[in-house]
């Protein structure tokens, strides 16, 4: 079955230390990942996909299909990434798969 | 620049009465998606089309309705709205032709009382 699993649902850090907004996911064939954002009363945009192999923000994210990982990276958190952060795989019809969600907030 | 909107940000409706949440397009894109998002659920597809006139259910569709009768107009209907109805709504569309990305709307937060 496809499925995206984010296994935290709040994440709470403080601000200049690293963070790891993990994601899992489950797909028979070659899976196209993407993180995105939404922050308090925005509306949800992308910040980044896997074939892009850009940093956003600071943030990046690597393909790791062995562990079938996507996890979000950051090695300075700053406050205003403060947010909820979806992962997402788009199967082979562009439909999305979306996890739950992990809401990051980042202490002063 | 994308430009998704959404009829209305907030809404208020009594259970039982017939809602539309609109949402318009501007840019060409051929598929329209409708979700709703809710706490420690994340976003789930309600419905998508992918051209005029074309409609496909997605994960839970039931108690709603689409209409696609122009490329950038999708309607999302509550034929009688309940209380688990209650949600943020989020509308998105999507062009094969380049990015792949899903370009999304403001939201219209729903509360059926």
């Amino acid at each position: 079955a496809q499925r995206v699993t984010q296994p935290e649902k709040l994440l709470s850090v403080f601000k200049g230390a690293p963070v790891e907004l993990k994601c899992n996911y489950s797909y028979s064939g070659s899976p196209e990942l993407f993180w995105y954002v939404q922050y308090s009363r925005q509306r949800l945009q992308l910040l980044l996909r896997h074939i892009s192999r850009e940093s956003i923000k600071g943030f990046t994210a690597d393909l790791n299909k062995g562990e079938t990982s996507f996890h979000l990276k950051k090695p300075f958190a700053q406050e205003e990434d403060s947010a909820m952060y979806y992962c997402a795989l788009a199967d082979s019809n562009y439909q999305l798969i979306w996890g739950a969600g992990t809401k990051l907030i980042i202490k002063p | 620049d994308v430009k998704v909107t959404q009829s209305s940000r907030y809404l208020v409706k009594r259970t039982g009465e017939k809602v539309f949440l609109e949402c318009v397009q501007d840019m060409d894109h051929e598929n329209m998606f409708w979700y709703r998002q809710d706490p420690g659920l994340g976003l789930r597809l309600i419905y998508f089309s992918y051209d005029v006139k074309m409609k496909e259910k997605g994960d839970i569709p039931e108690g709603y309705s689409v209409s696609r009768e122009k490329k950038e107009r999708f309607s999302l209907i509550l034929e009688s709205a309940s209380t688990n109805q209650t949600s943020m709504y989020l509308c998105a569309t999507l062009t094969l032709k380049g990015t792949d990305t899903q370009y999304f709307g403001p939201g219209t937060r729903l509360t059926v009382l």
